[in-house]
């Protein structure tokens, strides 16, 4: 089955910093998110990014669908962003999503 | 987008008992997911619940573990049973919805958090 890695496992930053997420998946995909669980553990969909860019806020996303990755940027980072963000891929409707080990994100004051 | 409840938010059981968790979606899906996230892991799919039909277990996931209901298309319940501490997770409740096949987005629930003890 598809592999889905993300870097850094682990980020630290102080508030106003930039950051960038990046996830690698191993075959070609169909359909690919981001998500942002919060310390409660709600999922949160940020992107539905196959391929190409997209902007939320302070949000940006760019997949490169022929080169399997997914970045996922946050600009001036808030405590708010804490937390940890899930890239997930599908590569058919028929298939199961199969989501990457997590990026833990710290966002101190 | 999707609306998705879940019923108990969370719950802390003895070990030996069974919790059954409600999932309700705004509107009708054909598929209804179950996920399991351990504490500090990634989320696993635990089985697919279809209306009218049994579920489909992921591997490592079995029937009598696990009971899944699929009443009707909007509501779809999950059993955790005979629980021991190794049991304790998130468990999530998730829909897809898109404008096709190819578009489909992915929207969980708020999760139910279970503690065994």
């Amino acid at each position: 089955g598809i592999q889905v890695e993300q870097s850094p496992p682990d980020l630290i930053l102080q508030e106003g910093a930039n950051s960038t997420l990046r996830c690698n998946f191993s075959d070609s995909v169909n359909n690919l998110q981001w998500f942002h669980q919060n310390p409660w553990g709600q999922l949160i969909n940020l992107f539905y990014i196959p391929s190409g860019t997209k902007q939320n806020g302070r949000l940006s996303a760019t997949t490169v669908a022929t080169e399997r990755y997914s970045l996922l940027y946050i600009s001036s980072s808030q405590t708010t962003d804490s937390g940890v963000y899930f890239c997930a891929v599908l590569k058919t409707s028929y298939d199961k999503v199969i989501f990457g080990p997590g990026t833990s994100l710290s966002v101190i004051p | 987008s999707a609306v998705i409840s879940q019923k108990p938010s969370r719950d802390i059981c003895q070990r030996g008992t069974s919790l059954t968790i409600q999932c309700q979606v705004d509107s009708q899906v054909t598929m209804m997911f179950w996920y399991r996230q351990q504490p500090g892991q990634s989320l696993t799919l635990i089985a697919t619940a279809n209306q009218g039909s049994e579920a489909t277990y992921e591997s490592g996931f079995v029937i009598d573990k696990f009971p899944i209901s699929r009443p009707n298309l909007t509501f779809s319940t999950l059993t955790v049973s005979n629980m021991s501490p190794e049991d304790s997770s998130i468990y999530l409740c998730s829909v897809r919805r898109g404008l096709g096949l190819l578009q489909e987005t992915q929207y969980f629930g708020p999760g139910t958090r279970l503690l065994v003890l």
